[in-house]
């Protein structure tokens, strides 16, 4: 499975927004990207994928670079029940479910 | 709308015995994935079943560890002989259809061996 790149931990304040990086320069053509989150004591939350385009949704948005080997998920206005460890993850369709969850990136959010 | 279901939600056993989690998919998921996650580090992949089929077992320990989706009831993530290695966070995802595009996890069971 491909791999991806994210920082330990970054930090915002609240309702600021927050550009959470990630780095999958061996993704290939059917990899779509994922991203969780998981907040304290709790399974993971899904997010948002996209595969090429860039993808919007009621929680966050996902921009993708042009030669996909980045994205960022971007959180438009940080709240304090942001603060999780997010992970960012390439799936295929052939890869039911078996997600490779990394050490991701802990977001703190300061009031 | 119930989300995934795990119980019990902690659980302590003494190294030898046996470990039995239970999970409980969203209504209208046949696919079932197991994960674990050991403290500080991120979930790994054990085990993924259909109803009444092991799918991909690739990431469970051969010995001691098992898993079923049986027909009726739900899935039961089982592990025999526990040892104090076995202690962490064990959480079960759902999903409608087996392509991996968006799963709906539990909030696990912590497993501890004493």
């Amino acid at each position: 499975d491909a791999k991806t790149t994210q920082p330990n931990s970054m930090e915002s304040n609240e309702e600021e927004p927050v550009h959470l990086p990630c780095n999958h320069s061996t993704i290939s053509g059917t990899d779509y990207i994922h991203w969780y989150r998981q907040l304290p004591s709790q399974g993971p939350e899904y997010v948002i994928h996209g595969l090429t385009s860039n993808v919007n949704n009621r929680m966050a948005s996902l921009a993708i670079a042009e030669d996909r080997k980045s994205s960022t998920l971007i959180l438009h206005r940080a709240t304090l029940r942001d603060a999780a460890v997010y992970y960012c993850i390439l799936a295929r369709g052939s890869t039911l479910g078996r997600l490779y969850f990394g050490r991701g990136t802990q977001l703190t959010v300061w009031p | 709308n119930a989300g995934v279901m795990q119980n019990p939600r902690h659980l302590v056993r003494r190294r030898g015995q046996e470990a039995r989690l239970r999970c409980s998919p969203m209504k209208g998921h046949s696919h079932v994935y197991w994960y674990r996650q050991l403290p500080e580090e991120g979930l790994k992949f054990m085990v993924y079943l259909q109803k009444e089929n092991i799918i991909d077992e690739s990431g469970m320990p051969k010995e001691r560890f098992s898993a079923e989706f049986p027909k009726e009831g739900p899935s039961i993530l089982r592990i025999q002989q526990v040892v104090r290695g076995d202690s962490a966070a064990y959480f079960c995802a759902s999903s409608p259809m087996g392509q991996g595009e968006k799963l709906f996890f539990g909030s696990g069971t912590q497993l501890s061996v004493l």
